[in-house]
């Protein structure tokens, strides 16, 4: 049972359009949604995150996306650069009683920026 | 400053070997976890910390058993390792169980088991 899911294992660009990574997810107690970025070879590196209480946060480039009826977020990327090339991955927390932080990943999506 | 250090990088057991994988973050973090990560299965948490003193299972438990040594370090041992556990593991810390402190992740341990 996916409570998290990115339906897109991947996702093409080209240098400086915009791209668009979605997440579904369907536990209704999750109330705090993150962004992983994972270079090979390395462990993921938090990117951005957003509340329930919200619908949008931005920071520089990166804009996340929280539609709580849908139960959907997506993280958009403008404009794209090589150097965003990465696996991303979508995660979600229930942040009181006895979550203690667990967080449930999605499968991750492949962002592929071509010069 | 190192974060999350996780040893070894590599490892490939034969089937029915143990192993222990050493994970240890020098951030005074209290929460430490061990996840999994596994082709179109995203990562997925095996077991926790929330502090000190405290461990308990995630979602996918069976065949591992960890100990939480000192608020340093948290290791995850396969007392009998199988093919279904080849993956990468992942180490990571947070300051605390509740809030939404974000995670900081070792590199990842590649283990193959044949």
């Amino acid at each position: 049972d996916q409570q998290v899911k990115q339906n897109s294992p991947s996702l093409s660009v080209q240098e400086g359009r915009i791209s668009i990574l979605n997440c579904d997810y369907t536990n209704s107690m999750f109330d705090y949604f993150l962004w992983y970025k994972k270079y090979p070879a390395e462990g993921p590196t938090f990117l951005i995150s957003i509340s329930s209480i919200k619908d949008k946060n931005e920071d520089g480039r990166f804009t996340v996306f929280l539609n709580k009826s849908a139960k959907h977020l997506s993280l958009h990327i403008v404009p794209s650069q090589p150097g965003d090339s990465a696996v991303y991955f979508c995660a979600a927390s229930e942040t009181g009683g006895t979550s203690y932080g667990k967080l449930t990943f999605g499968q991750g999506t492949i962002l592929t920026v071509h010069p | 400053n190192a974060g999350v250090t996780q040893t070894p990088k590599f490892q490939v057991l034969k089937t029915g070997q143990s192993m222990t994988l050493q994970c240890a973050q020098d951030m005074n973090h209290n929460s430490m976890y061990w996840y999994r990560q596994d082709p179109g299965m995203g990562l997925r948490l095996i077991y926790y910390s929330a502090s000190e003193g405290t461990t308990d299972k995630g979602e996918v438990p069976n065949g591992y058993n960890v100990s939480r040594l000192n608020k340093r370090e948290f290791s995850l041992r396969l007392e009998s390792a199988a093919p279904s556990q080849t993956s990468v593991y992942f180490c990571a810390s947070k300051a605390g169980a509740t809030g939404n402190y974000g995670y900081t992740f070792g590199s990842g341990t590649r283990l193959t088991v044949v």
